[in-house]
C-alpha cells in the first residue's frame, strides 16, 4: 500500500544527544515536509523540500537539520541545539511542489527528552 | 501575514447531535486555499477538504458539510448526526497562492460521547 511511514513511533533521548527521525514515502511525491506539534497548538513547519537535494527552512528550523538525498526519504535530525525538543513530529508529502495540494501525513514520532 | 483562528479549544457533545467547528482566517491575498484536516487518536492527519478562494459554494460529503463565507472570512465545518468515530482533533489551515507553507489553526478537540 502507498503511504508514509515514520519511525520510530516513540523515541527517548538524553539531553545533549542528537537523534534522527525517519520519514519514507512511496507515493512518488516531489514535496516533503516536517512539522512539530505541541499540546494545544497547531502544526508548525520545521523544514520542507520540494525536490531532491534541495530543502528550505520553515518557521522553527533552529536546532534541526534535514537531508533529501532520495525522493522517497526525508530524515530529520534533532540536534542538541534544540532547547525544547519534546514534541510530536509529523512528516508529510504532497504531489506538487507547493502546499496548496493535499498533504499526506505519516503516523508521527513522539520524542521525549529525559 | 496570514492567521487562522479556531476559537473552540474543546467541544463535547452526545452522539447524534449536530456540531459545528468554527474557523476564521486572515489574509490580504485574494487567491488562497483553505483546508480541514482530522487528527484521530492514532496521530496522523487526514485530509478532509480543500477550497479555493474563488469557490464559495458550500460542500456536503455524507454527514460532513462546510460553509465558506468570504464576507466573514470563515470556513466552518459541520458534522451532522455525530458518531463516536468522529472524535478527533480537527485543524483548519490556510495557504496563499505562491506561498510555501500551510498556516494551521490551533485545532479543536471534538469528543463525541455515546
Amino acid at each position: 500500500d502507498g503511504g508514509i511511514t515514520q519511525s520510530p513511533k516513540y523515541l527517548f533521548r538524553k539531553e545533549g544527544q542528537n537523534v534522527t527521525l525517519s520519514c519514507e514515502q512511496n507515493l512518488n511525491h516531489d514535496a516533503m515536509y516536517w512539522y512539530r506539534q505541541d499540546p494545544g497548538q497547531g502544526l508548525r513547519l520545521i523544514y520542507y523540500s520540494q525536490i531532491v537535494n534541495d530543502f528550505q527552512k520553515g518557521d522553527i528550523a533552529e536546532g534541526y537539520s534535514v537531508s533529501r538525498e532520495k525522493k522517497e526519504s526525508f530524515p530529520l535530525t534533532v540536534t542538541s541545539a534544540q532547547k525544547n525538543p519534546t514534541a510530536f513530529y509529523l512528516c508529510a508529502s504532497s504531489i506538487a511542489r507547493g502546499p496548496r495540494d493535499e498533504q499526506f501525513f505519516g503516523p508521527g514520532t513522539r520524542l521525549t527528552v529525559l | 501575514a496570514q492567521k487562522v483562528t479556531q476559537a473552540q479549544t474543546e467541544i463535547s457533545v452526545v452522539e447524534k447531535e449536530d456540531v459545528t467547528l468554527d474557523c476564521v482566517y486572515e489574509t490580504r491575498d485574494t487567491t488562497y486555499y483553505l483546508f480541514w484536516y482530522k487528527q484521530p487518536p492514532s496521530g496522523e492527519l487526514v485530509f478532509l477538504i480543500r477550497r479555493n478562494s474563488f469557490d464559495e459554494q458550500n460542500e456536503i460529503s455524507g454527514r460532513y458539510s462546510w460553509n465558506f463565507q468570504k464576507s466573514t472570512s470563515s470556513f466552518n465545518f459541520t458534522i451532522t448526526a455525530s458518531q463516536v468515530v468522529d472524535s478527533a482533533v480537527y485543524f483548519c489551515a490556510l495557504v496563499i497562492q505562491g506561498a510555501q507553507k500551510l498556516v494551521f489553526g490551533q485545532g479543536t478537540r471534538l469528543t463525541i460521547n455515546p
